[in-house]
């Protein structure tokens, strides 16, 4: 069974600050995404990273993929309450994608 | 709106019961996956269907099955339900990706409650 760490469980930040958070597995994937989910809704895609080492960057969120394609982190810059949900992190290999169970992160403002 | 359905948002349930939860993909999308999210085991994926083919299985139990049919629509089917088996169910679709191993962009419904009492 392919598991997917996520850490810290929860995070409380003010609004401004800086913040990561880590996804690890002692599993190879052949692709990490990332998902925010906002209450009452469904996980929504922030991003997809295919390759060992890649590095994406979409806004003030910056997402990195580890060289051995087990592990993952988001970094989010100067972090604002529209930014608050839960962050997931999937992991897809053979038709599955395998879900961490997220860090929960509210910014107050 | 991800332009994935599913119904019934809320259903509340005795234990022993059987009930059936359905979803419609998006438009174009061939591959439905059924997870099931609680607030101590997190988002659990259950089973995912490929143009009406089961083609991965996850930690399903053997009270629930599913189907995807001709028009693509898939239903979720639990029953004998227990006390445990209370969460959100979500149904998400994803399009094509050329017979690859890679999953693509998970379009996720907005989910079923099921309260079991």
């Amino acid at each position: 069974t392919q598991l997917l760490e996520q850490s810290p469980q929860f995070l409380s930040i003010q609004e401004g600050e800086n913040l990561t958070v880590y996804c690890n597995s002692s599993s190879v994937f052949s692709s990490l995404q990332w998902y925010r989910q906002e209450p009452g809704e469904g996980p929504v895609l922030l991003v997809t990273v295919v390759t060992g080492g890649e590095v994406k960057k979409l806004k003030r969120l910056t997402f990195q993929f580890g060289d051995a394609r087990k592990d993952s982190s988001l970094h989010i810059t100067a972090a604002q309450p529209g930014d608050t949900g839960l962050y997931l992190c999937g992991g897809g290999s053979n038709y599955k994608l395998t879900f961490g169970k997220g860090t929960l992160l509210t910014v107050n403002p | 709106d991800s332009g994935v359905t599913q119904t019934p948002k809320h259903l509340i349930t005795a234990t022993g019961q059987r009930v059936t939860l359905r979803c419609s993909p998006r438009s174009g999308d061939l591959s439905v996956y059924w997870y099931q999210q609680s607030l101590d085991q997190g988002l659990q994926f259950l089973i995912q269907y490929y143009n009406g083919e089961e083609r991965a299985k996850g930690n399903i139990l053997e009270r629930f099955s599913a189907q995807q049919f001709p028009d693509l629509h898939s239903e979720l089917n639990l029953s004998s339900l227990e006390l445990g088996d209370s969460a959100l169910y979500f149904c998400a679709s994803s399009p094509p990706t050329g017979g690859s191993s890679y999953t693509g962009e998970l379009f996720f419904g907005e989910g079923s409650r099921l309260t079991v009492l």
